[in-house]
């Protein structure tokens, strides 16, 4: 079975530090990979998607940017945090067709001071 | 663009009875899927329910069934003998079409449950 692993759970950083988040997905191959952000007490919105290592599509320009270094791994990054970007980042993978459904890890909360 | 709307930004039921969550949408698409996610405290986003726009037939899952309307762009979710264990965020989506085979889920503002025992 498939399983979607994110990392770290709950992060606090402060205004103009770096960031990493990952995700990773086990027992499949070539996913559809997806970032999304929820903002508190709102729906999610997505960020960024990927069809493939090394393919990165950006829904909403931003502070933030993917990339995909391996087929099952997916990687939020930021060079400088804004306090904006504090919130509830959700990563999703799918299968390779419109059709199928996206199921989702547990999350990262981040809280930018 | 496609948008999602979620009317009741609160709803609560009485233990054992049903409650009807509603959602509208809004796409110039005839072919598209819908779903419904569950967001209890954890914030894990859980697939609850999907249906295809083609079928007319209605989406059940157990206790869960769904009333969808595509010429009137409406999608109820319907949960029979309410269970404390339903209490969360329910969030409607629409799965919009992007490159490649990819798709873009489009989310209401959701709907909180309070189940009452």
């Amino acid at each position: 079975s498939q399983t979607i692993h994110q990392w770290p759970a709950t992060l606090v950083q402060p205004v103009g530090s770096p960031l990493s988040l990952e995700c990773t997905v086990e027992g499949t191959s070539n996913p559809n990979l997806y970032w999304y952000r929820q903002a508190a007490g709102r729906g999610l919105q997505l960020l960024f998607y990927s069809v493939g290592i090394g393919q990165i599509s950006s829904e909403v320009p931003q502070n933030l940017s993917a990339s995909r270094p391996q087929d099952r791994q997916f990687i939020l990054s930021s060079k400088k945090l804004l306090l904006s970007d504090s919130g509830f980042y959700l990563c999703a993978w799918s299968w390779g067709r419109y059709t199928d459904t996206q199921y989702f890890g547990p999350g990262t909360r981040l809280t930018v001071l | 663009a496609q948008t999602v709307t979620q009317s009741q930004p609160e709803m609560s039921v009485q233990e054992a009875e049903t409650v009807t969550l509603s959602c509208t949408y809004d796409t110039s698409e005839s072919d598209y899927y819908l779903f419904w996610y569950k967001q209890p405290p954890s914030r894990q986003m859980i697939l609850v329910i999907r249906q295809e726009a083609y079928k007319q037939q209605n989406a059940t899952e157990n206790r869960f069934s769904v009333n969808f309307q595509k010429a009137a762009k409406s999608f109820s979710l319907k949960i029979s003998d309410s269970q404390l264990g339903d209490a969360a965020m329910y969030f409607c989506a629409y799965a919009a079409r992007v490159i490649q085979g990819a798709q873009k889920l489009v989310f209401g503002q959701g709907t909180r449950l309070t189940i009452n025992p």
